[in-house]
């Protein structure tokens, strides 16, 4: 169990355009989802996370107008890359977390495969 | 504030030798505290967590990290590595109770590489 899928798994567009990326729970409910940027060869960067019902909470540096995120219900959030630029290449991941009261003591993350998009 | 450090950018070892791959962290309260397993284009894949309890945490394919309070520690640790170990490993932290926002923090990775 705690499957966490991602579409695309990659993606290419060209510069100008809005890119959405789908992070689905597949067997489980998520109150919470986080989105990440992953630069080549280095760590994750939190950018936001994503809570069921209510706005996301951005972290600082992160362009909330630019990176679109909804979370509809507890097993979809959408990451939406406004008028993308090639800065904005990159591979992104989002994690989801268990609803509360499951049955791990502790509400797990548990990530999805990642998209890689490139902008042109 | 939290943190997690992974002093090594890269560990290379022999195949059949045993491993390990450094992880300190900062955080107020107890820790959660995480490792993760990359392989290129992917997502991670998760490998073992210590919340509480015993210090030596065992976890996938034969990883185990022992909790170092006193040392900040978490260290992951393989007796015998395999080829099919080369990735890219990240140390991750949470922290507990009231202050905490739940977020995991990661250290910047550091990449395994097993020769045969």
């Amino acid at each position: 169990g705690a499957v966490v899928s991602q579409h695309p798994s990659w993606v290419i567009c060209k510069s100008g355009t809005s890119v959405k990326i789908e992070c689905r729970s597949l067997d489980f409910q998520a109150t919470t989802m986080f989105w990440y940027r992953q630069f080549p060869k280095q760590s994750l960067m939190l950018m936001a996370t994503s809570n069921e019902g209510s706005k996301a909470t951005y972290e600082q540096g992160v362009e909330k107008d630019k990176f679109l995120i909804n979370h509809a219900s507890l097993t979809l959030s959408t990451l939406t890359v406004t008028s993308a630029h090639p800065e904005d290449s990159s591979f992104y991941i989002c994690s989801a977390r268990r609803l509360r009261g499951a049955a791990s003591s502790y509400n797990e993350q548990f990530f999805g495969p990642g998209t890689r998009l490139t902008v042109l | 504030a939290q943190s997690v450090a992974q002093p090594e950018d890269q560990v290379n070892v022999a195949e059949g030798n045993p491993l390990t791959v450094k992880c300190t962290y900062s955080v107020s309260g107890n820790p959660y505290l995480f490792w993760y397993v990359q392989y290129p284009n992917r997502g991670l894949q998760f490998l073992l967590k210590y919340i509480t309890g015993d210090n030596l945490v065992k976890g996938s394919y034969g990883f185990e990290a022992e909790f170092n309070k006193s040392q900040t520690s978490f260290h992951l640790k393989k007796p015998s590595a395999l080829v099919s170990d080369s990735a890219l490993y990240f140390c991750a932290v949470r922290g507990q109770g009231k202050g905490n926002t739940g977020k995991l923090i990661f250290g910047q990775g550091t990449t395994l590489q097993v020769k045969p």
